[in-house]
């Protein structure tokens, strides 16, 4: 079953704007994890967050973690059409191993 | 480093027909898992191996499905036999684990249909 669940479902966006997009999960996380998947790819990691962390930023991405709400948010900053592809939150909880993902984000930038 | 690597990159088979997936983690990692993708449930934990021990198998659909992984190098997903459900995008991940290791390195993944 999955953790987390990303809104928006799709996000169509032009090169240089920014994309942003959330991931909603229901139970108690000791990280919470992004990765990009490119169309026929495998999944790459892009960047983990700690329950203990608020914000991490690393290149054009910048990570929000919510514990309160539950909540994360990824931000791409100055997209470019490289950066089209599926974006999945997964989380992990105390249990090692068992990464949860969410059903992810499709991101189109256009140039 | 060569990333994980995944075999064959495509299967088509018939209904009933065994159907064996392999993966090649990558060298010194300690943990590798089986996920699979489909569009209408996304991306499952199938099964997954610490130190070659089976830890969590609690994915694993049914007893149609099995995994091994003999040595540190090489783990096999199958299926016998197959149904057409079963059709999905099946990934291996491989991990180091321990503090600051958590991340997933993902194989290009096998694209299995069951005709």
């Amino acid at each position: 079953s999955q953790q987390g669940e990303e809104d928006p479902q799709a996000l169509s966006i032009q090169e240089g704007e920014n994309a942003t997009m959330n991931c909603s999960y229901k139970t108690s996380i000791n990280n919470l994890q992004w990765y990009r998947q490119n169309s026929g790819r495998g999944l790459v990691h892009l960047i983990l967050i700690r329950s203990n962390e608020r914000e991490k930023h690393s290149g054009r991405l910048r990570v929000t973690l919510d514990t309160s709400k539950k909540s994360s948010s990824l931000l791409i900053t100055a997209s470019r059409a490289a950066d089209t592809a599926s974006y999945f939150c997964a989380t992990a909880g105390d249990s090692w191993g068992k990464l949860q993902f969410g059903a992810g984000t499709q991101v189109v930038v256009t140039p | 480093d060569a990333g994980v690597i995944q075999s064959p990159r495509h299967e088509v088979t018939e209904m009933g027909q065994e159907v064996t997936l392999r993966c090649k983690p990558i060298s010194g990692h300690n943990s590798l898992f089986w996920y699979r993708q489909t569009m209408m449930r996304g991306l499952e934990l199938l099964i997954y191996f610490n130190n070659n021990v089976p830890i969590d198998d609690s994915g694993m659909p049914e007893d149609r499905f099995s995994a091994k992984m003999p040595n540190a190098s090489f783990s096999t997903l199958k299926i016998q036999p197959s149904e057409p459900r079963d059709s999905a995008v099946y990934f291996c991940a491989s991990s180091l684990a321990g503090t600051d290791s958590e991340k997933l390195f993902f194989g290009s993944g096998t694209q299995l249909s069951v005709l």
